[in-house]
């Protein structure tokens, strides 16, 4: 199975951060990546798909980069509501296999 | 609008078996591949299976590979997962959802359902 590794596990930072998550893949997914945002409590919600394509609905200060094995999910300008748990997860393959998360945390 | 409701979850004994439940209503849902995730206390997400539109094509994780059925019925809209021979490890909270194919991202989730294994 793919193994997604993220970094950092959580971080804390204030209303108006840019944010930075990485996500690193054990081989390559053919640009097969997508990012989660998780509240507790209520269904996770996709954010990012293909690496860099914006779910419909999803705020503009998101947005996505990398290749190969390496990509980033970018939060430029931190709100209120962005305060969450988010995955990567490739779908390249059989098993689909999610990152353990990174926690956003009001600093 | 598009909504996925999971159901069935519950307390349930070790070594027992149970059903959930996926009602899904404002889309076609013959349409689209279907999957169940899983968060267990503390833990990230997990891919437990998927099945394709049209029920043909399966598959499912290795942690639950054996004990779980994945199934569908388009005429109900409706998508279950029997696990069988439950365990502790068992123990997290049931997703279903969406993928316009069976290659793509999860679109659309439930809220999530509930399962404790515990005697």
């Amino acid at each position: 199975a793919i193994q997604l590794t993220q970094s950092p596990s959580s971080l804390s930072a204030s209303v108006g951060d840019r944010v930075t998550i990485s996500c690193r893949a054990s081989q390559g997914i053919a640009g097969a990546l997508a990012w989660y945002q998780h509240k507790s409590g209520k269904a996770p919600k996709l954010l990012i798909y293909d690496v860099s394509t914006l779910e419909g609905g999803v705020p503009s200060r998101f947005s996505g980069s990398g290749s190969g094995t390496d990509f980033t999910l970018t939060i430029s300008s931190l709100q209120p509501e962005d305060f969450a748990t988010y995955y990567c997860q490739q779908f390249n393959t059989y098993p689909r296999t999610f990152g353990q998360g990174t926690t956003v945390e009001i600093k | 609008q598009v909504q996925l409701v999971e159901s069935g979850g519950g307390v349930v004994q070790p070594g027992k078996s149970l059903r959930l439940s996926c009602a899904v209503s404002g889309l076609t849902f013959s349409s689209y591949a279907m999957h169940w995730v899983r968060q267990a206390p503390g833990k990230g997400l997990e891919w437990v299976a998927v099945i394709s539109y049209d029920g043909s094509d399966k598959d499912s994780a290795d942690s639950v590979k054996g004990r779980c059925t994945i199934s569908r019925d388009n005429s109900k809209n409706t998508l279950y997962l029997q696990i069988n021979s439950l365990r502790g490890e068992d123990t997290a909270v049931y997703y279903c959802a969406r993928a316009p194919t069976a290659h793509d991202a999860f679109d659309v989730w439930g809220q999530g359902t509930k399962v404790t294994v515990s005697s």
